[in-house]
């Protein structure tokens, strides 16, 4: 089975401040890691991924996530947090082998404060 | 701009009723998933296709049904809707190592 900890429903950051939204995952082999994003009444929009390869991933909007093996973690980042970073944010991932699909946290809303 | 689509954006219906809720990708994504998420909560897969003929149950039961009789259609159906199917259904598709690619969604609500 394959699973997503997000550990904390919120996290509150200043603007101009960096961000982090924390991320650890199981799975069978090696992983797919992604984070997406979502704003009310929308779906959702992919912001960054991890297949192979380096360990730091850049993504859209100034995002970038840390994949480190050893800690089963996936955590996303920003240096400086815009207010328009508010939002819903998901990580998934699935194994690299297999009929799988994406398995998702339960989401972190991410409140930047101006 | 993803190409993967879902209509109707929003449906209220009686209990009852048979709705089908429709979503079409023009990527030729041979992935595609139905996800089910109640407002600001976590995502839960309910059905998955890894190609044309081929459909499974997610980690979600579900009393819905879909069909893949062609690549880039994927529609979910519920036969009789009941006020506990009132969420929010997401559309999905994707190819071997490629991220996954949402549609809009669909805001179910059945009075």
């Amino acid at each position: 089975a394959q699973s997503v900890a997000q550990p904390e429903d919120q996290v509150n950051v200043a603007e101009g401040n960096p961000l982090t939204v924390k991320c650890t995952y199981s799975v069978s082999g090696n992983p797919y890691l992604f984070w997406y994003v979502q704003y009310p009444n929308r779906g959702l929009q992919f912001l960054l991924k991890y297949i192979t390869g380096d360990n730091l991933v850049k993504g859209s909007y100034g995002f970038e996530a840390e994949f480190n093996k050893s800690q089963t973690s996936f955590h996303l980042k920003k240096p400086s947090a815009l207010v328009s970073d508010s939002a819903l944010y998901f990580c998934a991932v699935r194994a690299n082998t297999g009929r799988r699909a994406l398995t998702f946290g339960s989401g972190t809303r991410l409140q930047v404060q101006p | 701009e993803a190409d993967i689509y879902q209509t109707p954006r929003y449906l209220v219906i009686g209990t009852g009723k048979k709705i089908t809720l429709e979503c079409s990708q023009t990527m030729g994504h041979d992935k595609m998933y139905w996800y089910q998420q109640d407002p600001g909560m976590e995502l839960h897969l309910i059905h998955y296709s890894y190609g044309v003929n081929s459909t499974e149950k997610g980690d979600l039961s579900s009393e819905s049904t879909v069909s893949r009789i062609r690549t880039e259609h994927f529609p979910l159906t519920l036969e009789s809707a009941r006020p506990s199917h009132t969420s929010q259904y997401l559309c999905a598709s994707s190819a071997e190592l490629t991220e996954a690619f949402f549609g809009q969604g669909t805001r179910l609500t059945v009075v």
